[in-house]
């Protein structure tokens, strides 16, 4: 079946520090890719998404990009802020059911 | 954007009762919904699909007589706990599917969550 691997969590950055966030995928067919967010408290907000390969999702200053050959999505920002600690959920949505299919989730923490 | 909510947003109860959860697409219509759960610091698990005027499809390993499921109107969901037991505390997620948004069919909206505590 499908599934979704991510890097472990916790990640602890420093402001401004580059962050990636490894996710890799095994699924049929030619799955959808999204990051979700999950801030604290909060409920999962859509990050970015990719519907196809070779595309680039982009939002608030993160970027993934749709790497059919290696079976990767991964995140990946220039310059954290302290408001991007929350915790980052890989997923995929297959073409048939149309389900999501999460990752583990990485938490994020960004000390200033 | 578009908005689900959840009510309630937690909820303790007795072994033995059960618990109802509504979920709602606030400002678009849903055919399809999505009930997660989601254990503490773990993934979402999806439970089951949703789908308006019909029976809910239900993952491998759920006991479709344990979590009962309700879509009967294009903006409500509900998934019912029956006999609940202190194995069934977790936080329960549902999502929305808006097949009218310009995203297209992908776009899935969260709920909140509702905590559930079973004593």
């Amino acid at each position: 079946g499908d599934s979704v691997t991510q890097m472990e969590g916790p990640v602890t950055l420093s402001e401004e520090a580059f962050l990636t966030i490894n996710c890799t995928y095994t699924a049929t067919g030619y799955p959808s890719l999204f990051w979700y967010v999950q801030y604290p408290g909060e409920g999962l907000q859509l990050l970015l998404k990719a519907t196809k390969a070779d595309d680039k999702g982009s939002n608030k200053g993160f970027e993934a990009t749709y790497r059919k050959e290696t079976t990767s999505f991964h995140l990946e920002k220039g310059s954290v802020q302290v408001s991007d600690s929350a915790v980052y959920f890989c997923a995929l949505m297959d073409t048939g059911r149309r389900a999501l299919t999460f990752g583990s989730g990485t938490r994020l923490q960004v000390q200033p | 954007g578009a908005v689900v909510s959840q009510h309630p947003s937690w909820v303790i109860c007795k072994s033995g009762t059960s618990v109802k959860i509504e979920c709602r697409s606030l400002d678009f219509q849903a055919t399809t919904m999505f009930w997660y759960r989601q254990f503490p610091k773990q993934s979402l698990m999806l439970m089951a699909t949703s789908n308006e005027g019909s029976k809910a499809t239900y993952e491998q390993g759920v006991e479709k007589d344990k979590f009962l499921i309700n879509h009967a109107s294009l903006t409500l969901s509900t998934l019912t706990v029956t006999s609940a037991h202190p194995e069934d505390s977790s936080f329960y997620i549902c999502s929305a599917r808006d097949a009218s948004a310009s995203g297209g069919q992908e776009t899935q909206y969260f709920g909140p969550g509702t905590r559930l505590l079973v004593l």
